[in-house]
């Protein structure tokens, strides 16, 4: 069974320009998370999706971040337009069910360079 | 506010030697614990989990932790370090109350393992 995929892995871009990340949860997953860890700090959650509904999105830094999730499979994290600060890992996690005692899989992550 | 600390981003030791990574939480109520371990260019995979079972909980590639309540730390152990424990090892919490039950992680303990 395939784990989590995350595209692309690395990405370098401009400040003020526009970059997307996308997630491939485990097959079956209705839960499906976004962090990031900023270099030197500790890894922070962003959002929580249930299926194609936004559970907790209090992580997000502010409105430049969009995430989407559209029919409940894959997801996009959108940074737009992105910042130095930006820059950093940013993880996705599935889980089957949400429940507490439920195992989040992570994938590699994609690392975000803003020059 | 929940938060977890872990005690020394770096830790070195020879092969053979005992391993201990140190994670102490602060929460009111009961976590869930977690210790998840990074490998260079891989994703977090969990090595272990404590959902208030046993306090001596076993992990994968003979790792284990002891949840202790009355010192509010879940530290991880192994007797005998190996050239392939190398890797950075990070602790997080869940509370069951966290609406959709996001992770709340330390800041990381990289293991370095000595010839």
């Amino acid at each position: 069974e395939a784990g989590v995929t995350q595209f692309p892995s690395h990405s370098v871009i401009e400040k003020g320009q526009t970059v997307t990340l996308r997630c491939d949860p485990i097959s079956g997953h209705d839960n499906l998370y976004w962090y990031r860890r900023v270099m030197g700090k500790e890894i922070k959650f962003l959002l929580h999706f249930v299926k194609e509904s936004k559970q907790d999105e209090s992580g997000m830094p502010n409105n430049r971040f969009l995430a989407e999730r559209t029919g409940g499979t894959y997801s996009t994290l959108k940074v737009q337009p992105a910042e130095l600060e930006d820059s950093g890992v940013y993880f996705c996690a599935s889980s089957q069910d949400g429940r507490f005692t439920d195992t989040q899989y992570f994938g590699p992550g994609t690392r975000l360079t803003v020059l | 506010a929940q938060s977890v600390t872990q005690l020394g981003s770096h830790v070195s030791v020879s092969e053979g030697a005992l391993v201990l990574l140190r994670c102490n939480y602060s929460s009111s109520v009961p976590p869930y614990l977690f210790w998840y371990v990074q490998y260079p260019n891989q994703g977090l995979q969990l090595l272990l989990k404590y959902t208030s079972a046993a306090t001596l909980v076993k992990g994968i590639n003979g790792f284990e932790a002891e949840f202790k309540k009355s010192e509010t730390s879940f530290h991880l152990t192994k007797p005998s370090a190996h050239m392939s424990d190398a890797a950075e090892y990070f602790c997080a919490v869940r509370l069951f109350y966290n609406q959709g039950g996001k992770l709340i992680f330390g800041q990381g303990t990289e293991l370095s393992v000595k010839p």
